[in-house]
């Protein structure tokens, strides 16, 4: 079975800290993908990366950034929280870039920013 | 640009109830269309895909889906459902550069 973990499943940080944000795959997949997820709003696509250190922004990259410098390893970084990132995050992996659509979700960071 | 429309936020039904979660898209050349569900306090997992050939498509848990091209729907049905069906339901449709497309998502919820 696919497995994705992310580092922490709540998360409590204050206005302005960096904020670092880890996901592992353990499938050997090359896509991976963080998306924030707000009631009402269904998933949006932060930052997407089909390969090491490659990375090509989502829909909502603002604020954000992202590392992968191993196959395995996708981290979100929020250079200097602010409130409105208060959000369920979460990572997603898939295969190759042609089958993007079936991907594998860790179960989520609930991130609250004060 | 594609877009997802799930026109229910919420659907109560009773349990052992027949039960549809509607979606709509936008319509395109190709459609490859899917039913993701998310359970508390869980990730997403796919739950069934549309990818061509017949348009009723059987998924996970006894759930099934009918492709509808010219209404540009792709409803998601289940007949009989259980208290373990509750969960949030997300439509999605993949876009011309591989990624998916979300709708706002539907909370099923199952009443005794």
């Amino acid at each position: 079975d696919v497995k994705v973990t992310q580092s922490s499943r709540y998360l409590v940080k204050r206005t302005g800290e960096k904020v670092f944000l880890e996901c592992v795959q353990d499938m050997d997949h090359e896509n991976m993908f963080w998306y924030r997820q707000d009631p009402g709003l269904g998933l949006r696509l932060i930052y997407f990366s089909y390969d090491v250190k490659m990375k090509e922004k989502g829909d909502i990259p603002e604020g954000y950034s992202v590392s992968r410098e191993k196959k395995e390893r996708f981290s979100l970084i929020l250079e200097s929280a602010s409130t409105n990132q208060t959000s369920m995050y979460l990572c997603a992996s898939s295969l190759l870039r042609g089958y993007a659509y079936e991907q594998y979700f860790g179960p989520g960071t609930r991130l609250t920013v004060t | 640009a594609q877009s997802v429309t799930q026109l229910d936020s919420q659907v109560p039904v009773f349990e052992e109830a027949p039960v549809e979660l509607r979606c709509n898209y936008s319509s395109s050349v190709s459609v490859y269309l899917f039913w993701y569900v998310q359970y508390p306090n869980q990730g997403l997992q796919l739950l069934l895909k549309y990818l061509s050939g017949s348009t009723l498509v059987k998924g996970i848990n006894g759930f099934e889906a009918e492709f509808n091209k010219s209404q540009t729907s792709f409803h998601l049905r289940k007949p009989s459902v259980h208290i373990s069906d509750t969960a949030e339901y997300f439509c999605a449709v993949r876009d011309s550069n591989y990624q998916l497309i979300w709708g706002a998502g539907t909370k099923l919820i199952i009443k005794p």
